[in-house]
């Protein structure tokens, strides 16, 4: 089945700098690449999205890219801000039942001001 | 429109013992889901229920159990309680299901505690 491994498992900026999360899927037939973020005492929310077809999405600060070939997809946060800072988990799936939604064991940001 | 509600918020259990935890889905939507999430594990997959019929259920022992009423709102039920099943229990909403095709909402979760 599909395994989703995400690095790195924390990771800590200084405000205004930039943060990359990475994951790697095995499944090659994954072709939706969600990213949540979870703030302390909170349930995941969706923060960005991607699909196989594309290779680069931005909203705002938050830009996601994905590299198919070599089954890689990174999170991308510039301009960080201490709001920013909570657990944030990536996940693939290949289309189907939710059953196929495979979550990476996430990265807890902290951006120090 | 309200988000998804869990409760209770927090429970503390000890071995050997059942609990019931619930979920009142965002109004309209048919499909609820059940993950385990634990800092070793992240986020796994228990079950799926749509329409009141269990569609996808994860790698989990028969003592997860859950069910969905009609109004959508779901239960779920961990029997026989081991220290193992201390986590995060979230629930998940949608219209249909299917997470290519529209976003899941999460609940905050019901964090149990087995001692």
């Amino acid at each position: 089945g599909e395994n989703v491994e995400q690095h790195p498992s924390t990771l800590s900026v200084q405000e205004g700098d930039s943060a990359v999360i990475k994951c790697t899927y095995s499944d090659s037939a994954s072709n939706y690449f969600p990213w949540y973020k979870q703030e302390l005492g909170k349930g995941p929310q969706l923060i960005i999205d991607i699909r196989s077809n594309v290779g680069e999405k931005k909203d705002q600060r938050i830009a996601v890219t994905l590299n198919k070939t070599a089954k890689h997809f990174s999170l991308h946060i510039t301009e960080t801000q201490p709001e920013d800072s909570a657990v944030y988990f990536c996940a693939a799936h290949k289309g189907g039942s939710q059953g196929n939604l495979i979550f990476g064991k996430g990265t807890k940001l902290s951006v120090k001001p | 429109k309200a988000g998804v509600t869990q409760t209770p918020r927090y429970l503390i259990k000890t071995r050997g013992q059942q609990v019931t935890l619930s979920c009142s889905p965002i109004s309209g939507h048919r499909s609820v889901s059940w993950y385990q999430q634990t800092p070793g594990q992240g986020l796994q997959f228990l079950f799926e229920y749509f329409s009141e019929t269990q569609r996808n259920k994860g790698n989990f022992p028969g003592r997860f159990s859950g069910r969905q009423f009609s109004n959508s709102r779901s239960e779920m039920n961990v029997s026989t309680l081991e220290l193992g099943d201390s986590a995060l229990y979230l629930c998940a909403s949608s219209r249909t299901g299917e997470p290519t095709n529209e976003k899941l909402f999460f609940g905050s979760g019901t964090q149990l505690s087995v001692l």
